[in-house]
């Protein structure tokens, strides 16, 4: 069935350290994956997408690599710092809407301890 | 150019009550998605509308729940006679093309908090 599955569930690092959030989808056809930051009691936001053409995308700290061959994509956030701590999202196109909609992941609450 | 627009931010009501959630998209954005949130837990897809029609409806509840995008105005989600279950924060989207395939970012308003007393 459609379905994109996200893990961890919670990340608690050290600042300054890496954190690495990794997201499988079941449709080989999808070709576009975002990542949304939510901080607390605030809206998601778009940090960083890639499309299947690429297997890497960096934004200074932020990195995304995709594995269209095992179907999974993964977020990387180097130096992590306070500000990082949030619930991040990852999305795909899957299944029966995937010629206009996402599923997304569960969630992944990331903690940076001081 | 404001973002998405939501009102109002928090509403209250008890049990039976009806609950209208309104959506402005951003400017020149005519697709629409609603998405419901528990506490702790991810968003989940609720409805996509564009002006005037219901694209897909698949994820909302089949009773009580409504949602439309007039030619004119916000998009409303409607709750009727409302239930302690759907306290939730709901938030709603806008992109100006469809998501897919042409990989428009989806930009989120600041949601409504939905308490059911």
């Amino acid at each position: 069935g459609e379905n994109v599955e996200q893990h961890p569930s919670t990340l608690s690092v050290q600042e300054g350290d890496s954190a690495v959030i990794k997201c499988t989808y079941s449709d080989s056809a999808s070709n576009y994956f975002p990542w949304y930051k939510q901080e607390l009691g605030k809206r998601p936001q778009l940090i960083i997408d890639i499309r299947s053409n690429v297997g890497e995308k960096k934004d200074q700290r932020i990195a995304v690599t995709l594995n269209k061959t095992a179907k999974h994509f993964s977020l990387h956030i180097t130096e992590t710092q306070p500000e990082d701590s949030a619930v991040y999202f990852c999305a795909a196109p899957v299944g029966f809407r995937s010629n206009y909609q996402l599923i997304w992941g569960a969630g992944t609450k990331l903690i940076i301890k001081p | 150019n404001a973002g998405v627009m939501q009102n109002p931010r928090h509403l209250v009501r008890r049990r039976g009550q009806e609950a209208r959630l309104r959506c402005s998209p951003m400017k020149g954005h005519s697709h629409v998605y609603w998405y419901r949130q528990l506490p702790e837990e991810g968003l989940k897809f609720m409805v996509y509308l564009q002006k005037e029609n219901i694209i897909d409806e698949s994820g909302m509840p089949k009773e009580r729940f409504s949602a439309e995008f007039p030619k004119e105005g916000p998009s409303i989600l409607r709750i009727q006679q409302v239930v302690r279950g759907d306290s939730a924060a709901y938030f709603c989207a806008s992109s100006p093309l469809a998501t897919v395939p042409l990989n428009n970012e989806q930009f989120f308003g600041p949601g409504t908090r939905l308490t059911v007393l």
